[in-house]
């Protein structure tokens, strides 16, 4: 059982460039969400999904673009990478059963902008 | 606004000690609270979770405690042995059925033998 499993693990981007990081579940969970990772910030959730064609802004939505067209996948999209972008971003998923299930987290994608 | 708060940033204790680590939110009323593990360059485990209703929940040597009236809970590490050294970080989920789940900054805990 793979879990949450982010793809790439690392990525150097210049200012301007765009990319998408991946993220998919295999275990059939409801609801995904994306975070990422400062040093003195903690984890800031930039946006979810409650399930295959909903999804929600977080804490900290802007520059990004998310979609779900599937249960199993979640990509983020940066549309124009810039060095405040600089972070370690991950994916998590729970289950359903009213909120009381545990988040699973990826092993997280770090990323540079240069 | 909801805020997490654990205290201290970081911890630094010789092997076989009973620990204390500590987390304080301002809203109480939560959902429920969940308990993390980070080692470094990983994501986060889940450790326990306890729902609003439950004053606590147990596995292992862990334990983990619920007071939502004061806005705290702690989680209590029994025998600590130098693998339990990572960063240990609080959530909390809003009332509500929110996605948004609110965390603290963590707490780092080293075990030295």
């Amino acid at each position: 059982n793979a879990g949450v499993t982010q793809t790439p693990k690392f990525q150097v981007l210049k200012t301007g460039q765009s990319m998408t990081l991946q993220c998919a579940q295999d275990m059939n969970h409801e609801y995904m969400s994306w975070y990422r990772q400062d040093p003195g910030m903690g984890l800031r959730l930039i946006h979810y999904s409650v399930g295959a064609g909903i999804t929600d802004q977080g804490e900290v939505p802007n520059g990004y673009n998310v979609s779900r067209s599937t249960t199993e996948d979640f990509p983020l999209r940066l549309l124009s990478a810039a060095p405040s972008q600089t972070s370690v971003y991950f994916c998590a998923s729970r289950g359903g059963g009213g909120g009381n299930q545990p988040q699973h987290f990826g092993d997280g994608t770090r990323l540079s902008i240069l | 606004k909801q805020e997490v708060t654990q205290i201290p940033a970081a911890l630094s204790v010789p092997e076989g000690e009973n620990l204390v680590l500590n987390c304080s939110f301002t809203d109480s009323a939560i959902y429920n609270l969940q308990w993390f593990r980070q080692d470094p360059g990983k994501g986060l485990t889940s450790l326990l979770l306890i729902q609003s209703s439950q004053r606590e929940q147990t596995s292992g040597r862990l334990n983990a405690s619920l007071d939502k009236s004061s806005g705290r809970s702690t989680l209590y590490i029994a025998a600590s042995q130098p693998g339990d050294s990572a960063t240990y970080l609080c959530a909390v989920y809003p009332q509500g059925g929110s996605e948004k789940l609110v965390f603290g900054k963590g707490m780092k805990l080293t075990v030295n033998p």
